[in-house]
């Protein structure tokens, strides 16, 4: 129903590389935000997407909304070490209920 | 301005004890909600509330209540812990799109 598929489960990539996760669901969904999560922390939000088909940036952080409303995909370009973290894929509903993804956890080596 | 305040950091608890979890917040929010996160998951509604007053059923709403008196708290209530209630909670509100999230809670159910 409402459940988020996010991939990769979890990505190990080199300093200086581009990243790219996307969630997918079989809902349509009023907004998608993306969050990271530190160890120990509650999840950030990252970039929040309203529309379908919007492309929105926040620096080296590129995140579309899919044009069917059922997905979306996060970019991080030129990886550095702290972008460490599990990275969230969130659907916000009619009523601002949101489910999330499983997460993405990125390990990013110097 | 604190944000969303949730108290305590961490708890254990041994099996039938009852406690509460604290979430406070600020921001004049109408939105609240409580998630819990199992290890390498995502997280999972327990319960949100539109305002004041006003309290429904989210995910994974058994073994727990809350309640709304003011706009600014929203309490989660543990009655009989169990094993399986071991977790990390973070409370998150709202004004319409895109979660505050708190620094959770983890507890530990013995």
């Amino acid at each position: 129903g409402q459940q988020l598929n996010q991939s990769p489960q979890s990505m190990f990539i080199q300093e200086g590389e581009d990243v790219s996760m996307n969630c997918t669901s079989s809902s349509i969904f009023n907004t998608w935000l993306w969050y990271k999560q530190d160890p120990g922390e509650g999840p950030v939000l990252l970039i929040a997407l309203y529309k379908a088909g919007e492309l929105t940036s926040n620096g080296r952080l590129t995140a579309q909304f899919g044009i069917t409303r059922k997905d979306s995909f996060l970019n991080i370009s030129a990886s550095i070490p702290s972008d460490v973290g599990i990275y969230f894929c969130a659907g916000q509903l009619w009523n601002n209920d949101m489910r999330f993804g499983a997460g993405t956890r990125l390990t990013v080596k110097p | 301005n604190a944000g969303v305040t949730q108290t305590p950091k961490f708890r254990i608890l041994k099996i039938g004890q009852s406690m509460t979890l604290q979430c406070t917040q600020d921001m004049n929010h109408n939105y609240m909600y409580w998630y819990r996160q199992d290890p390498g998951m995502g997280l999972k509604l327990i319960y949100y509330s539109v305002g004041a007053g006003i309290t429904d059923k989210g995910e994974v709403p058994n073994g727990y209540n809350v309640s709304r008196s003011t706009t600014e708290d929203f309490p989660l209530r543990l009655e009989l812990a169990a094993p399986s209630q071991t977790s990390v909670y973070f409370c998150a509100s709202t004004p319409d799109r895109g979660y505050t999230f708190g620094s959770g809670t983890r507890l530990t159910v013995v």
